[in-house]
């Protein structure tokens, strides 16, 4: 158990649609990077934030955004959802933003675009 | 822009004997980290071993062990006295060690090895 917890572990909807995934980082960590995980794609950095700023941005779609709340737990919002969507999603979280910090990944969220 | 590249799409190894993962990196930079995470059948995504590129000395965690060749760009993973536990995704990582802008922090990823296991 790596100490970073993510909700839900699945979720099915349809297309159009909106969806909120959850993740709580490990005690003490305070940047949380958000990761997608598709057949096609592969792993891919999505974005990242620190303290509650925004740090980095990799190839994450328009129609994705995210934030990360005082309390230091972050959400990743994905609307008008299509089926290419469909894919693991991990957030991980380190101590700092500093290259030299292990990433920790959480149990990932698998959501389904029907 | 840097790249991961894992040749074997798929490997296997018998129990009890020792398997190496191969993984190839493009980059300009001089420092940077390397890392092997491991991806069960649970999907969670474990920490197997990490590289800092300034030193020379290969790491070594338990059964686990990395041939970090800097001027080849080549970091492949050894894994002794395979268990059955050892089957599962295995990803090759970089990381920057640029700690600013666009880059910063984020793991760029291989496509993975899939490593079987047999008894």
């Amino acid at each position: 158990d790596s100490g970073v917890t993510q909700t839900p572990k699945h979720l099915i909807t349809a297309t159009g649609q909106r969806v909120t995934l959850r993740c709580s980082p490990r005690s003490g960590d305070l940047s949380v990077y958000w990761y997608q995980q598709s057949l096609d794609q592969g792993l891919q950095f999505l974005i990242q934030y620190y303290n509650g700023e925004e740090r980095a941005k990799g190839n994450i779609l328009e129609r994705f955004s995210a934030q990360q709340f005082p309390d230091l737990h972050s959400e990743l919002n994905l609307s008008s959802l299509e089926l290419g969507d469909s894919a693991l999603y991990f957030c991980a979280s380190s101590v700092l933003a500093a290259s030299t910090d292990t990433q920790y990944f959480g149990p990932g969220t698998r959501l389904t675009v029907l | 822009a840097q790249t991961v590249t894992q040749s074997q799409p798929e490997m296997s190894v018998q129990e009890a004997e020792t398997v190496t993962l191969s993984c190839t990196y493009d980059t300009s930079e001089s420092d940077y980290y390397l890392f092997w995470y491991k991806q069960p059948p649970s999907r969670q995504m474990i920490l197997v071993i990490r590289q800092e590129a300034y030193k020379q000395q290969n790491a070594t965690e338990n059964r686990f062990s990395v041939n970090f060749q800097k001027a080849a760009k080549s970091f492949s993973l050894k894994i002794s006295d395979s268990q059955l536990g050892d089957a599962a995704m295995y990803f090759c990582a970089y990381r920057s060690s640029m700690n600013y802008g666009g880059s910063q922090g984020n793991l760029i990823f291989g496509k993975g090895t899939k490593l079987s296991v047999k008894p």
